[in-house]
């Protein structure tokens, strides 16, 4: 089934440690995006790519960086994780920028 | 900028009953707006959108909503709610001409509907 796919489900990180969530997409979308979720805020953006090699800041840039080699795989690192970066992420993707997005499943992150 | 405001983090119905979720944008330009649906432990999920065409918008599940430039709204209603609307649901706007990197959630209205 096409879709975005997003590993790991979920984690508890040790503050302090590097982390990276894996997003990957088979629909062959231009652009992707992360955001993440908490409680009361509604979704925000963190980073987006409009097309493979290129990336953007969205909202909430700081303390995470992406990269998009390739067209399918837009990972999210947490150089150094902080307990305010817990939270719920999502990747999400579509067509070109003019079309809706879709999302993936998501990864609870819980930073210790 | 564009944002939006969603009333009621926390909306109950009766099933059968209405259900009407409110939100209100604030847009420079032209907008896209959405509304996105989310059950427990998934992702988000398109109900509807619209994109400059017919101000109601008719979605998945029996949703609509209408875009009402006057009064700045996009109201999510549907006339009788059954228990398997129970979800999360996040109104959102983009600028028109813009790309999702300009799109804005609202925080969200958790929708409960009672036996």
């Amino acid at each position: 089934i096409a879709g975005i796919t997003q590993a790991p489900t979920s984690q508890i990180l040790a503050a302090g440690r590097r982390m990276t969530l894996r997003c990957t997409q088979d629909m062959r979308h231009n652009a992707m995006y992360w955001y993440r979720q908490d409680l009361g805020l509604g979704l925000r953006l963190i980073h987006y790519s409009n097309t493979a090699g290129t990336t953007g800041k969205g909202e909430v840039p700081d303390g995470y960086s992406v990269s998009r080699a390739n067209t399918d795989d837009f990972p999210l690192t947490l150089a150094s994780a902080v307990p305010s970066q817990t939270s719920v992420y999502f990747c999400a993707s579509s067509d070109s920028g003019q079309t809706e997005a879709f999302f993936g499943q998501g990864t609870r992150l819980t930073v210790v | 900028a564009q944002s939006v405001t969603q009333l009621g983090s926390h909306v109950s119905v009766s099933e059968g009953a209405l259900v009407l979720l409110r939100c209100n944008y604030s847009s420079s330009v032209p907008p896209y707006l959405f509304w996105y649906v989310q059950y427990p432990n998934q992702g988000l999920q398109l109900l509807l959108k619209y994109t400059s065409a017919a101000t109601l918008v008719k979605g998945i599940n029996g949703f609509e909503a209408e875009f009402k430039k006057s009064e700045t709204s996009f109201h999510l209603t549907k006339p009788s709610a059954h228990m398997s609307d129970a979800a999360e649901y996040f109104c959102a706007v983009r600028r028109g001409s813009g790309n999702n990197n300009d799109m804005r959630f609202g925080a969200g209205t958790r929708l409960t509907v009672k036996p």
